[in-house]
């Protein structure tokens, strides 16, 4: 089964500064099937990437994802007030699909 | 837009059985994969299964001794039963889609409902 590890586990950044949030997987994903969610408090998480790099409808571009095999990446090119949240890497490729345990970016 | 709406009670005593329906609107539930998903409060997501319109489920082997989700096409619902259940139980419940990606060939959870909280405690 798939273990996966994100890194940091806080990210403590200010509005307009740049946001990079690692994942690593215990196995290479098949055909990159890896996932980025947001999650606010009180609310379901949020698709943002599939495929590793391909963005979700809606949503902007400051978001982008890159990587392949066992090590990814979600960028946030400008922090948003918005962005300000928890992020889920999840693999989709093979059963069972496990979740990340999160990285909550905050506000410094 | 597809909506997805979970329901069910919120408290449930140990050993015994959590029942929960998503309610599927703006989409036809045979044309796609369906699944459960849950959270403990103030922790990570864990998978729990999924079923086609065809009836066809896979779980997550951690819990498929538990396990059994179930879909009403005429009602576009489908729902999870979990049996035996305890505190570690206790969770917010997310139904979600699972979609098609043309680009792997796989596919990933775009829809999610607002989710529900289950107790477990007597």
């Amino acid at each position: 089964e798939f273990v996966l590890t994100q890194s940091p586990g806080t990210l403590s950044l200010s509005p307009g500064e740049r946001a990079t949030l690692s994942c690593r997987t215990s196995h290479s994903v098949i055909s990159n099937c890896l996932a980025w969610y947001q999650q606010k408090p009180g609310q379901s998480p949020r698709l943002l990437i599939y495929g590793a790099s391909s963005r979700a409808t809606g949503i902007p571009d400051r978001f982008s994802g890159s990587g392949s095999g066992t090590d990814f990446t979600l960028t946030i090119s400008r922090l948003e007030p918005e962005d300000f949240a928890v992020y889920y890497c999840q693999q989709y490729g093979t059963s069972p699909f496990a979740f990340g345990p999160g990285t909550k970016v905050d506000i410094k | 837009q597809v909506q997805l709406q979970e329901s069910g009670p919120g408290l449930v005593k140990p050993s015994e059985t959590l029942s929960l329906t998503c309610t599927v609107s703006g989409d036809s539930i045979t044309s796609y994969y369906w699944s459960w998903i849950r959270q403990p409060p103030g922790k990570g997501l864990e998978w729990i299964g999924y079923i086609y319109y065809s009836g066809s489920t896979n779980y997550n082997p951690s819990l498929k001794s538990r396990v059994t989700i179930s879909i009403d096409t005429s009602k576009n619902q489908f729902s999870l039963k979990l049996t035996s259940v305890t505190a570690a139980d206790t969770a917010v419940y997310y139904c979600a889609r699972k979609y098609y990606d043309l680009s792997t060939g796989y596919y990933y959870f775009d829809r999610w409902g607002q989710g529900t909280l289950v107790t477990v405690s007597s």
